[in-house]
């Protein structure tokens, strides 16, 4: 069956460390997307891209990284400048032109700090 | 820019009994597209339902229904005959129908968490 895996489910940070988290889609989707989680926030857009070799900024980017080098991949990296990356982080793809069609979630990371 | 609000926090509902989860938005567009998620303990982002703002019927799927009030820019959830397995958070989102860009995202309320006593 097609899906979004995310990996991993949990992953700790130390101090100064920069970690990655994957988000793999076999869904043909063209658009994908990052969000962060917080207790009583909803979910916060921080990176989205459209196509290959492209992304542009969500509402909270600061102190996180993307890329997207292929289709299926769209990898988020929590880089040592946020501050407080303690949250729960969901992927999310949809196939750009089916417009009333729903985004697809993955099933999260939690990232903690160590 | 668009904004969701669910304005409870918490609700709770007796099993087998019929509870309305609250959701406004705010838009200056004509033509979108709302969406109920389901978010589990597990926290799984579950698709519940969704309406095109261009249609005038309500959507429903299953026991699980809306009040779609347009010019009161309102989107409720009803869940009837209420399940334990519907205890959950639930998330109120909106989406442009132009999906070009930023225009692409969901925009989600804060959630409400739904509580069923057996």
């Amino acid at each position: 069956d097609g899906g979004i895996t995310q990996s991993p489910k949990y992953l700790f940070r130390k101090e100064g460390q920069n970690v990655t988290l994957s988000c793999e889609q076999n869904l043909n989707h063209d658009a994908m997307y990052w969000y962060r989680q917080d207790p009583g926030q909803g979910l916060r857009l921080i990176y989205y891209s459209q196509i290959v070799n492209d992304f542009q900024k969500g509402d909270i980017a600061e102190g996180y990284s993307v890329s997207r080098e292929k289709k299926e991949s769209f990898p988020l990296t929590v880089t040592s400048a946020q501050k407080n990356p303690t949250a729960f982080y969901l992927c999310a793809s949809i196939l750009s032109g089916g417009s009333n069609q729903p985004q697809h979630f993955g099933d999260g990371t939690r990232l903690s700090i160590l | 820019a668009q904004t969701v609000t669910q304005s409870q926090p918490e609700m709770s509902v007796q099993e087998a009994e019929t509870v309305t989860l609250s959701c406004t938005y705010d838009t200056s567009e004509s033509d979108y597209y709302l969406f109920w998620y389901k978010q589990p303990p597990s926290r799984q982002m579950i698709l519940v339902i969704r309406q095109e703002a261009y249609k005038q019927q309500n959507a429903t799927e299953n026991r699980f229904s809306v009040n779609f009030q347009k010019a009161a820019k309102s989107f409720s959830l009803k869940i009837s005959d209420s399940q334990l397995g519907d205890a959950a958070m639930y998330f109120c989102a909106y989406r442009s129908s132009s999906y070009t860009g930023a225009n692409s995202k969901l925009t989600f309320g804060k959630g409400i968490t739904l509580s069923v006593r057996p």
